[in-house]
């Protein structure tokens, strides 16, 4: 089945770049997607991108997407403590019905 | 604020018993999916309802059920409860079981079974 996969832990000072990867098995993936989640809290979608695209700049955030390598990355410029949360890669397709399928989530530690 | 308000918040439960969790959907919205969260893990797709019936569902047993209400409103009902089902429960809405771009998460129901 399709898989998803993220390193869990990521560590950075404030006001340096946060780089969060994820991997992919499902080829036919049509959509990918970063979500945040703070602590106690639900998923928030911060953005998302289409597979014909290569890479989507919203503020602060920038994905890129290498579809031959199957490798998604969200940068986040200028991190603030505000940042602090686990943050999940999800993928999409038509094959399932674009019910998502998320990775284990990434855990954005932002220090001073 | 997303809209999407589910309840009760937290909720604890003994082995065999049954539970109900809620979730009233944003305004405007047709589509309710539930997703199980355990600890540690990504969301788990539980199923989907798109007016009033089912349109998907993951790898669950049968104890898993649902229904969704003619204000669109859900809720999920789990019978036999085991200690794995102690997890955060999340539903999401949206308009049309589209390309879930524009779901939106409320802020789950953390279960306990003991």
């Amino acid at each position: 089945g399709e898989d998803v996969e993220q390193s869990l832990f990521l560590s950075v000072r404030e006001g340096d770049s946060s780089v969060i990867n994820c991997t992919y098995t499902d080829s036919s993936s049509t959509y990918l997607y970063w979500y945040k989640q703070e602590p106690g809290a639900g998923l928030q979608l911060l953005t998302y991108i289409f597979s014909n695209m290569d890479m989507k700049q919203d503020q602060r955030l920038t994905v890129l997407l290498n579809k031959k390598d199957k490798h998604l990355s969200l940068r986040i410029a200028d991190t603030q403590t505000g940042d602090s949360a686990i943050y999940f890669c999800a993928e999409s397709s038509s094959g399932g019905s674009y019910i998502p399928t998320f990775g284990r989530g990434t855990s954005l530690i932002v220090h001073p | 604020e997303t809209g999407v308000t589910q309840s009760p918040t937290h909720l604890i439960k003994t082995r065999g018993q049954q539970v109900t969790l809620r979730c009233s959907s944003q305004s405007g919205h047709n589509t309710v999916s539930w997703y199980q969260q355990a600890l540690g893990q990504g969301p788990q797709f539980i199923f989907q309802y798109y007016r009033e019936e089912e349109n998907g569902r993951g790898n669950f047993p049968p104890r898993f059920s649902g229904l969704q209400f003619p204000n669109y409103s859900s809720e999920l009902n789990v019978n036999a409860l085991e200690l794995d089902d102690s997890a955060l429960y999340l539903c999401a809405s949206s308009l049309d079981s589209g390309t879930n771009t524009e779901a939106f998460f409320g802020q789950g129901t953390r279960l306990t079974v003991v």
